[in-house]
């Protein structure tokens, strides 16, 4: 298996664009993470999805953070619009319902100027 | 709410020396607990967990983590550190039945030669 895949691996953008990152979780997984990575404040999770169904978004920390996983093989984070305090890396990862570990994906480095 | 403290933001051994990284967790109930490393510019890699039973578990690459409830506990060891173990290390508890990580600001371990 190819793992978890993230796209783009690094993504440079303006002030005030819209931002969107992609992820394509392990096949089988059931489990969909996104986290958020900066120095300030560490890893936090962002949201999750069960069966592609929101579970908990409660870490999403403004209107401007949208999550979807519109099936199984593929979930997206959009921010618009994007301000450079989101300057972070963005991680993927993905389980298995009693597996536990989260398999992540190698993250998106998100800079905003 | 769960939390976890990790005291050490850097650590400095010597290759061959015995490493020791420290974890403190808060949680009301029973946790899931989790060791995982971050090399640069890569995701996130499990090394060991915790559920339940001995409270010594193995992971890879020959680390071992020990669980001691009394001191809401869970430090990482190594007995003989390489130059490869050179990283940054997040400690991690799990709630939901362990699917939701709440990471602590991990510790970045630099290995001298």
């Amino acid at each position: 298996d190819a793992g978890v895949i993230q796209s783009p691996r690094h993504e440079v953008t303006e002030m005030g664009q819209e931002v969107t990152l992609r992820c394509k979780p392990i096949s089988g997984h059931d489990y969909l993470f996104w986290y958020r990575q900066t120095m300030m404040r560490g890893l936090e999770l962002l949201i999750y999805f069960n069966n592609n169904v929101p579970i908990d978004d409660s870490g999403m920390p403004e209107d401007r953070f949208s999550a979807k996983m519109p099936n199984a093989s593929f979930s997206t984070l959009k921010i618009q619009p994007s301000e450079p305090r989101d300057s972070a890396v963005y991680f993927c990862a993905s389980t298995l319902w009693g597996e536990t570990e989260q398999f992540f994906g190698p993250g998106t480095r998100l800079t905003v100027l | 709410a769960q939390s976890v403290t990790q005291p050490d933001i850097h650590i400095t051994v010597s290759e061959g020396a015995s490493l020791e990284l420290r974890c403190n967790y808060s949680y009301g109930a029973t946790p899931y607990l989790f060791w995982y490393v971050q090399s640069p510019g890569q995701g996130l890699q499990l090394l060991l967990k915790y559920f339940s039973g001995d409270t010594l578990v193995q992971g890879i690459k020959g680390f071992e983590a020990e669980f001691k409830r009394s001191q809401s506990s869970f430090n990482l060891r190594k007995p003989s550190v390489h130059w490869s173990d050179a990283a940054e290390y997040f400690c991690a508890v799990g709630t939901g039945g362990g699917n939701k990580l709440t990471f602590g600001t991990g510790t970045q371990l630099k290995v001298e030669l």
